[in-house]
């Protein structure tokens, strides 16, 4: 079983509508979570960090689950600019190496 | 607002050479790394540092990789003798202090191309 496990999608997303995507982790032990978005052939771009029971920015909603080992991201009113490669990113450290999953293609269209 | 940079953005160098990737880091920040995503493939850890030394490495990071604080400043990855299946991006990334240390923020990247 791969670390953390991402649906590579593409999720094709109309603009304005609503998209939420999942990444689950097979080690229990892991302590920090994170989002990162990724454009093509760029860095990751850090998007939240999900601690405890989850967190809000905007439009972006990030949710845990550690009984079923999930994080999940959730992205309001979508716009042409969310299009992106989500990355969903795990570490059993409070700092330390970063374990990433392949990625969530989003493609917002018109 | 700070952010991590990268030289060069991109390096292409024959099989068998010796390349440093460069990095300068957030200013404040203690913790580095360095990662690497293949064309098409996840991104890799590869080494942390803290304190000037290796923290933590991956499979990846074999005797040919090495990594370096020489200043205040950069922050250094050298690959002694490039092999094709080196060709990737490689991402280097900070984080810290105190709770920011959970944080990691990613530089721009240098792609490197073996031939």
């Amino acid at each position: 079983r791969k670390e953390v496990e991402q649906d590579p999608g593409p999720f094709n997303v109309p603009e304005g509508a609503t998209v939420a995507f999942n990444c689950t982790y097979s080690n229990s032990a892991s302590q920090s979570f994170f989002w990162y978005r990724q454009d093509c052939r760029k860095e990751p771009k850090l998007l939240m960090s999900v601690y405890s029971s989850g967190n809000e920015d905007g439009r972006f909603t990030a949710q845990l689950n550690r009984a079923s080992q999930y994080i999940s991201l959730l992205i309001r009113d979508s716009k042409l600019s969310d299009s992106a490669t989500y990355l969903c990113a795990v570490n059993t450290d409070s700092w330390g190496k970063l374990q990433f999953g392949a990625g969530t293609q989003v493609v917002v269209t018109p | 607002e700070p952010e991590v940079t990268q030289t060069p953005s991109h390096q292409v160098t024959q099989m068998g050479q010796e390349v440093i990737l460069r990095c300068v880091p957030i200013s404040n920040h203690l913790y580095f790394y360095w990662y690497r995503q293949i064309l098409g493939q996840k991104v890799e850890f590869l080494v942390s540092f803290y304190n000037n030394e290796i923290s933590e490495k991956s499979e990846i990071f074999d005797d040919q990789f090495s990594v370096e604080r020489p200043d205040g400043s950069n922050f250094t990855l050298k690959i002694r003798s490039t092999k094709l299946e080196d060709s990737a991006m490689y991402f280097c990334a900070s984080s810290g202090p105190g709770q920011g240390a959970y944080e990691q923020f990613f530089g721009p990247g240098t792609r490197l191309t073996v031939l």
